[in-house]
């Protein structure tokens, strides 16, 4: 089975643009979740789509935002760019939604300047 | 305020002995606790788990030991290997399924 992918894998933006990244999970898992990766906090949930829907959502501004589409990808998008959302962003994949074993994908390193 | 807590951003071990990654938890909500490795420039991998109602999980030289009294939870290496040097993320979920993971812990094998 491929594993889960996501692109862009590298990614550098300018202060109040928006990006959207993507998430292609392992095939057969219908739950795919999203972190932020910074050096000073560790990995920290942003939300977590089951079949389409937004199950549960982390503690981050509205500007983060994602959905999911019938075939299981996900996209992220964040809007009006700050410095501090320079991160690693990951995405997670698993055949159940919530508690049990999640597969990470590689990551998109997003830089803004 | 941090709900699951390493509390040693890195620790050095010598090859061959054994290597304890601590994690700390304030939610008595929890009750299932993951171990995830990372290495750099790829996502995290999951490494063991435990469910609440146990308080020891074995996978090989992985040892995942819960103390739910104390709300702490240990990863055991042994023994530990070069390849082990990795960062290491304790996780945690609720029921309402939400995931936490601490800050990880900078595990480095010396030779």
């Amino acid at each position: 089975k491929a594993g889960v992918t996501q692109t862009p894998r590298y990614l550098i933006k300018t202060r109040g643009q928006q990006v959207t990244l993507s998430c292609s999970p392992i095939s057969g898992h219908r739950s795919v979740s999203w972190y932020q990766q910074t050096p000073g906090q560790g990995l920290q949930f942003l939300f977590e789509y089951f079949s389409e829907t937004q199950r549960n959502k982390g503690n981050f501004p509205g500007r983060f935002s994602g959905r999911q589409f019938s075939n299981s990808r996900s996209e992220m998008n964040v809007s009006t760019l700050e410095l501090g959302d320079s991160a690693l962003y990951l995405c997670a994949s698993s055949s159940t939604s919530g508690a049990g074993e999640q597969y990470f994908g590689p990551g998109t390193r997003l830089t803004v300047t | 305020d941090q709900q699951v807590k390493q509390n040693s951003p890195s620790l050095s071990v010598q090859e061959g002995r054994i290597s304890i990654l601590n994690c700390d938890y304030t939610n008595s909500m929890f009750d299932y606790f993951l171990w995830y490795k990372k290495y750099p420039a790829e996502g995290p991998t999951f490494l063991i788990s435990i469910s609440s109602i146990k308080d020891k999980n074995e996978d090989g030289r992985f040892t995942v030991f819960l103390n739910k009294s104390a709300k702490h939870l240990s990863l055991h290496i042994v023994p530990s290997q070069p390849g082990d040097s990795a960062v290491y993320f304790c996780a945690a979920t609720d029921r309402d399924d939400k995931i936490i993971f601490g800050k990880g812990t900078r595990l480095h094998i010396l030779p």
